[in-house]
């Protein structure tokens, strides 16, 4: 069975750093993409970026480049997500989301991890 | 690439067909997945290339649409289907998400 599991809710202060993850289980983990999408409270989705775990090649949406770092350890099958300095509006939802290809003109979120509430408050 | 869904929220009823409507600022070619999310879960695919039904998802769901232009359908919903509904292009990085149709109950 393929899933994704997130870590736990984090609750952090303005200025804080964090690295959330992602690991994968049930298939070949080097073999897809990992997507990250942002939920802002009572809001729509956001593709923030994308890592190909079997060789970390990763591309950034141009709105989150220079804010967040993705990455992949394929050691231990896990993507993640990590800032260095949270904002207050950094608080959201976090989802990995598996990317496969479907057919030649489709790239589809298959499998999402449960999501990650990520809260900055001081 | 920005992608506008109309309407924003629906209110529809049990046994109702509703259509949902997505258009992209540039032709994407049939490049168009939509998604169902729950209050409190995350999305779940239901139809990627515009048109195909993802394994699992009820007939009643249906998708349409080339280039700039896309429709959901759902005939006869359930009291299951009340969510919210995305549409997103791969045709382009980043890929894009609309910005949701919140579907509830008359």
């Amino acid at each position: 069975e393929v899933q994704l599991v997130q870590s736990g809710a984090e609750v952090k202060k303005p200025g804080e750093s964090l690295k959330i993850s992602c690991q994968g289980s049930g298939y070949s983990f080097t073999g897809y993409w990992i997507v990250w999408v942002r939920q802002m409270p009572g809001k729509g989705l956001e593709w923030m970026g994308i890592v190909f775990p079997g060789d970390s090649e990763t591309t950034y949406n141009p709105s989150f480049q220079g804010q967040v770092i993705i990455s992949a350890d394929k050691s231990v099958s896990t993507a993640y997500l990590q800032w260095s300095s949270l904002r207050a509006s950094d608080t959201a939802m976090y989802y990995c989301a598996r990317q496969a290809r479907y057919s030649k003109s489709s790239d589809v979120l298959d499998y999402w991890g449960q999501g990650t509430l990520v809260t900055v408050s001081s | 690439i920005q992608m506008t869904q109309s309407p924003s929220s629906l209110s529809a009823s049990v046994g109702d067909r509703v259509t949902i409507t997505c258009r992209a600022s540039q032709s994407i070619s049939n490049s168009l997945n939509w998604y169902q999310q729950k209050p409190g879960k995350a999305p779940k695919l239901l139809i990627f290339d515009a048109f195909s039904l993802q394994s699992g998802v009820p007939s009643r769901f249906s998708g349409s649409g080339s280039g700039t232009g896309f429709t959901l359908t759902i005939t006869s919903l359930q009291p299951e289907d009340f969510a919210t509904y995305y549409c997103q292009q791969t045709y382009i990085t980043p890929n894009t998400f609309g910005q949701g149709t919140k579907l509830d109950i008359k």
